[in-house]
């Protein structure tokens, strides 16, 4: 089974400071993918990235960045947070070719303060 | 810009009734089409999803999806529901490159015994 894990179930930070999300894959996939889920608003994409040190804004990139370097690892960072960045993140990844589904680690559920 | 529409926000079903989950998308080329399901504390899973060949896609637990290419749908069935089918369900579809996806905004499933 493939298996996405994220560093943490819940996080609490204050506004400004810097936050890292990890997500790592052991399925060897190719892209990943960060989200962020709000209610009413499904889930709107960050960043993704398609091979190691290769990444893409996604929908809504601002106030984040991201980074890989190695293929089962992307991190996510908030460089300075703020509260309207509270949300529930989700990480995913999917191989290259069909059918392009996507794998879901369990989220993590961020509070800036 | 793809766009994924999902009609109904909230619907609230007794067991035994039927569902039908409304989702619209927008991108006009080839197109892969997903539903993803999300109970209550889990993580996002894969319930079906359309990538070629028959137009009716059978999923897990029962569900089953139409994609009509005409009308740009790709609606969820299920002819019983169970209390257990309490969810949020989220649409999405692919194309365009790099895999990436669209999410509808979710609809929230709620089965009352």
């Amino acid at each position: 089974d493939v298996k996405v894990t994220q560093s943490s179930r819940y996080l609490v930070k204050r506004t400004g400071e810097k936050v890292f999300l990890e997500c790592v894959q052991d399925m060897d996939h190719e892209n990943m993918f960060w989200y962020r889920q709000d209610p009413g608003l499904g889930l709107r994409l960050i960043y993704f990235s398609y091979d190691v040190k290769m990444k893409e804004k996604g929908d809504i990139p601002e106030g984040y960045s991201v980074s890989r370097e190695k293929k089962e690892r992307f991190s996510l960072i908030l460089e300075s947070a703020s509260t309207n960045q509270t949300s529930m993140y989700l990480c995913a990844s999917s191989q290259t070719g069909p059918p392009y589904e996507q794998y879901f680690g369990p989220g993590t559920r961020l509070t800036v303060t | 810009a793809q766009s994924v529409s999902q009609h109904n926000h909230h619907v609230i079903l007794s067991e035994a009734a039927s569902l039908e989950l409304g989702c619209n998308y927008s991108y006009g080329g080839t197109v892969n089409l997903f539903w993803y399901v999300q109970y209550p504390g889990q993580h996002l899973q894969l319930l079906l999803k359309y990538f070629s060949g028959d137009p009716l896609v059978k999923g897990i637990k029962g569900f089953e999806a139409e994609f009509i290419k005409s009308k740009f749908s790709f609606n969820l069935r299920k002819p019983s529901v169970q209390w257990s089918d309490t969810a949020e369900y989220f649409c999405a579809s692919g194309g365009g490159g790099y895999q990436k996806v669209t999410f509808g905004t979710g609809t929230k499933l709620q089965v009352i015994p």
